[in-house]
């Protein structure tokens, strides 16, 4: 079964600082990964995805993330922040031959000026 | 073009009452999905449904029953609520096919249901 942990519950930064939200995923076999955001009192909305190809994978609002297989995590990443980023960001995975996606405890974000 | 619609947005019952949660998709999309939210705990799978006609359990289904009315329709029904079963519950469509791969999944905006 998959698994995935997410390092940090809060992350608190300030505006314009760079942000780095850590996934660890665990999976015996080849798996999709995903980050999702979610605004106060909203759903969640896809950032970005890992299915395959390039490991550095850019998403909405300048968010990147970057899939290391042999370290088994998928670290979300923004240079510069800003207020608006403030939100719970949560890291998911799906196996390549399944229709499911387990999902991370969640990071909450938030930026301060 | 609504995406997924769900209702109520918010609801207290009553330990023991019962109660259903619409969801509704207009992206043509066959697969959909019931979550629960708790703090802490991310979201956890209730049921889901792979396509019209088809359902199946996810990690945690107890106390908990759904039907795929039609493609568009996906409802989840607590029989007799209890106070564990407080939380955000959302529901999620996806396009891919009924046998692969996921992926992406788009969300409704959720119910808050408290059961005192």
């Amino acid at each position: 079964a998959q698994s995935v942990t997410q390092l940090d519950s809060q992350v608190p930064v300030f505006e314009e600082a760079p942000v780095e939200l850590r996934c660890n995923y665990s999976s015996s076999v080849s798996v999709y990964l995903f980050w999702y955001v979610q605004y106060p009192n909203q759903g969640l909305q896809l950032l970005l995805k890992y299915l395959s190809g390039s490991t550095l994978v850019k998403g909405i609002n300048g968010f990147e993330a970057e899939f290391n297989k042999s370290q088994t995590s998928f670290h979300l990443r923004k240079p510069s922040v800003h207020i608006s980023d403030t939100a719970e960001y949560f890291c998911a995975v799906s196996r390549i031959t399944r229709n499911k996606l387990v999902f991370g405890a969640g990071t909450i974000l938030r930026v301060k000026s | 073009n609504a995406g997924v619609t769900q209702t109520p947005k918010f609801q207290v019952l009553k330990t023991g009452q019962s109660m259903t949660l619409q969801c509704a998709q207009d992206m043509n999309h066959n697969s959909m999905y019931w979550y629960r939210q708790d703090p802490g705990m991310g979201l956890r799978l209730i049921y889901y449904s792979a396509s019209e006609g088809t359902t199946d359990k996810g990690e945690v289904p107890n106390g908990y029953n759904v039907s795929r009315l039609n493609k568009r329709e996906f409802s989840l029904r607590l029989e007799s609520a209890a106070p564990s079963q407080t939380s955000v519950y959302f529901c999620a469509s996806s396009p891919n096919p009924p046998s692969g791969t996921i992926t992406e999944q788009y969300f409704g905006p959720g119910t808050r249901l408290t059961v005192t």
